[in-house]
């Protein structure tokens, strides 16, 4: 079974910081697959990012996604306020979903 | 506008079953869609725990397998989640959600709800 490890696992950031998140799969993956949500407290989790790079409706264009094979990152170019949240990259096969377990993004 | 609405007791004693039902608006549940459950513990992450569609196709993690129903109501619009067993480490909020057949995430989500498994 993949294992998605995400990096780091708590990103303390300024409000105009560039952030960096990092999803890292144990094993080689389509990057079709590859997903990216938001989850803030309270609430459920939030599409960012399907197929490692495409924006999902909405999602403002700081948010960018790329990666390949087994290296996914999440860009966020300019931290708006409302982008402090707890970040979960997720991979899907047919038979099996698996997250990675976060990255919370504080604000500094 | 696709609407999921969670309900269900939000205490379980420990060794019962947790029972819980979405309620699907907006949307047909018989369309080409996997209408799914997820977890997440207070303050942890989130897992996946299945999936199933209108026909009643489902997969379910490997690892819960042993001790997850899940089954659908079409005349209801309401898909369903049994977990048999329960201890404390199943104490978390649940979500149900949508994917659609030909994507690889969950697009619509229900707003949770917690169960807390305790005498």
């Amino acid at each position: 079974e993949i294992v998605l490890t995400q990096s780091p696992g708590t990103l303390s950031l300024s409000p105009g910081e560039r952030a960096t998140l990092s999803c890292r799969a144990s094993q080689s993956v389509s990057s079709t697959f590859l997903v990216w949500y938001q989850q803030k407290p309270g609430q459920a989790p939030r599409l960012l990012i399907s197929g490692a790079s495409g924006r999902a409706t909405g999602i403002p264009d700081r948010f960018s996604g790329s990666g390949s094979g087994t290296d996914f990152t999440l860009t966020i170019s300019s931290l708006e306020p409302e982008d402090f949240a707890v970040y979960y990259c997720q991979h899907y096969a047919t038979s099996s979903i698996i997250f990675g377990q976060g990255t919370r993004l504080e604000i500094k | 506008q696709v609407q999921l609405q969670e309900s269900g007791p939000g205490l379980v004693k420990p060794s019962d079953t947790l029972s819980l039902t979405c309620t699907v608006s907006g949307y047909s549940i018989t369309s080409n869609s996997w209408w799914g459950w997820i977890r997440q513990p207070p303050g942890k992450g989130l897992e996946w725990i299945g999936y199933i569609d209108y026909s009643g196709s489902t997969y379910y993690k490997s690892s819960l397998k042993s001790r997850v129903t899940m089954s659908v109501d079409t005349s209801k619009h309401q898909f369903s989640l049994k977990l048999s067993s329960v201890t404390a480490v199943d104490t978390a909020v649940y979500y149900c959600a949508r994917k659609e057949a030909s994507i690889p995430h969950f697009d619509y989500w229900g707003q949770g709800t917690l169960v807390t498994v305790s005498s």
